[in-house]
């Protein structure tokens, strides 16, 4: 399958910072980007989708002044947790698609933790 | 109604049984479905496709679906203590095409 790679796997860092995710497709155009957040012993909840060159549509209930995504090539998402705070400490996995149809690829997954 | 809907679980078998695991949707207008093995602490691997309607199978997996009860199943045979994970439903196309939802996934404990 193809390869998605997320970077940080893990991140700690203080109330208030700012805090930013990687997404990349290593070996795939991926004109579509997803952006996940899955809390403990819950479902993976769709943040936002992201098309290569256009502004992120995110799902209700997602501030987007909070959480920044930036889709600027066909490789690579980034995900910015601005003035993040301790409710926002989840598990951040993004997913990679070439098309509308194909499966969708995971990457790793950031875990994120504010103190 | 939640849109994808997996008995939760937890679901435990014994080495070498079958495991059968049940979803049901509500966009009569979905179009892909996928069945997403998921370890704790890691992300969802794909396990799983299936566009039509009727059974796939891949190995030890079958996936089974039926969009007249908007129903899809996955059965795992020869359960091994391997397969203990999270198995979450995923459902795409029709009024969220492209995007990805999700059951809130079912545990399944293989015990030797």
């Amino acid at each position: 399958g193809a390869v998605v790679s997320q970077h940080p796997s893990r991140v700690i860092c203080k109330s208030g910072t700012s805090v930013k995710i990687e997404c990349r497709s290593l070996d795939f155009q991926a004109t579509t980007m997803f952006w996940y957040r899955q809390f403990p012993k819950q479902s993976l909840m769709l943040m936002a989708t992201s098309n290569e060159g256009s502004k992120a549509t995110y799902e209700q209930g997602v501030e987007k002044d909070k959480f920044l995504i930036n889709h600027a090539s066909l490789t690579l998402s980034t995900l910015t947790v601005t003035s993040a705070h301790p409710e926002d400490s989840s598990f951040y996995i993004c997913s990679a698609r070439s098309d509308p149809n194909t499966e969708a690829f995971f990457g790793q997954g950031t875990r994120l933790t504010v103190v | 109604q939640k849109e994808v809907e997996q008995n939760s679980g937890p679901l435990s078998v014994p080495e070498g049984a079958i495991a059968s695991l049940n979803c049901t949707y509500s966009d009569r207008g979905s179009q892909s479905f996928f069945w997403y093995r998921q370890y704790s602490g890691k992300s969802p691997e794909l396990i799983m496709s299936i566009y039509s309607n009727g059974d796939k199978e891949d190995g030890r997996f079958t996936a089974q679906l039926n969009k007249a009860s908007q129903y899809v199943s996955l059965l795992i045979r020869d359960s091994q203590p391997s397969d203990s994970a999270t198995y979450l439903c995923a459902v795409a196309g029709g009024t969220s095409y492209g995007k990805l939802t999700f059951g809130q996934g079912t545990i399944l404990t293989v015990h030797p």
